[in-house]
């Protein structure tokens, strides 16, 4: 395994609601990757952060937001949520910006 | 924005044969290219990746070949077992920052 974890496993919500859903990145990376799978998809790429800051962004709306510690962890935000929003959320973390992404085993979220 | 298309969106073999599954990509500045393997309802997993400088690499019974010219790469599976059966998505990047596209992804169906 890659040693990213992330939480929780599953989770449902309503349209409208917020969600924050949580990554923990190898120890020693500091790059951390955001994706959204749809089912039957290759994964969307969301955002990155490199050492705390956005470092490029995906064609994602502003309610997906996005956050990096300095523990290696990080957080993806969504307000407002849509039923379109239903799909699996994984993190990939990398040692640097231009190493090679290893992927968590991602959030299923689903919306009603 | 980079645009990757990836072939057949279904591969079905007997055990034994190989496999090949192909990927073009619209974006002559891309440079890395890695392949993920991804089982149902588990992580997309590197399993090889090849950058522009070179145009074949191996690992065991998986090749990579890149043609920088048509702009297409290729993942070659010999002696195929059922353990092979996944989906797999090519993906592409370039520049100073990692951050790929994916392919729609290949099911490969390996039978017994």
């Amino acid at each position: 395994e890659t040693g990213v974890t992330q939480s929780p496993t599953h989770l449902i919500k309503t349209r409208g609601q917020q969600v924050t859903l949580r990554c923990s990145s190898q120890s020693g990376h500091n790059t951390v990757s955001w994706y959204q799978q749809a089912l039957g998809q290759g994964p969307q790429f969301i955002f990155q952060y490199y050492r705390e800051e956005e470092n490029g962004r995906g064609n994602f709306p502003p309610r997906f937001s996005g956050l990096q510690f300095p523990n290696y962890s990080s957080e993806l935000n969504v307000n407002a949520l849509e039923l379109d929003d239903s799909a699996l959320y994984l993190c990939a973390s990398s040692l640097t910006v231009q190493e090679t992404q290893y992927f968590g085993p991602g959030t299923r979220l689903l919306v009603l | 924005g980079e645009n990757v298309e990836q072939h057949p969106s279904t591969l079905s073999v007997q055990e034994g044969d190989s496999a090949v599954i192909k990927c073009t990509y619209s974006d002559s500045a891309s440079n890395y290219f890695p392949w993920y393997k991804q089982e149902l309802g588990k992580r997309p997993q590197l399993i090889i990746d090849i950058r522009s400088n070179v145009g074949e690499k191996k690992d065991q019974r998986i090749a990579v070949t890149l043609n920088k010219t048509a702009k297409h790469f290729s993942l070659h599976i010999t002696e195929t077992q059922p353990e092979d059966s996944a989906v797999y998505f090519c993906a592409a990047s370039k520049g100073g920052s990692y951050i790929p596209t994916f392919g729609r992804g290949t099911s490969l169906i390996v039978h017994p």
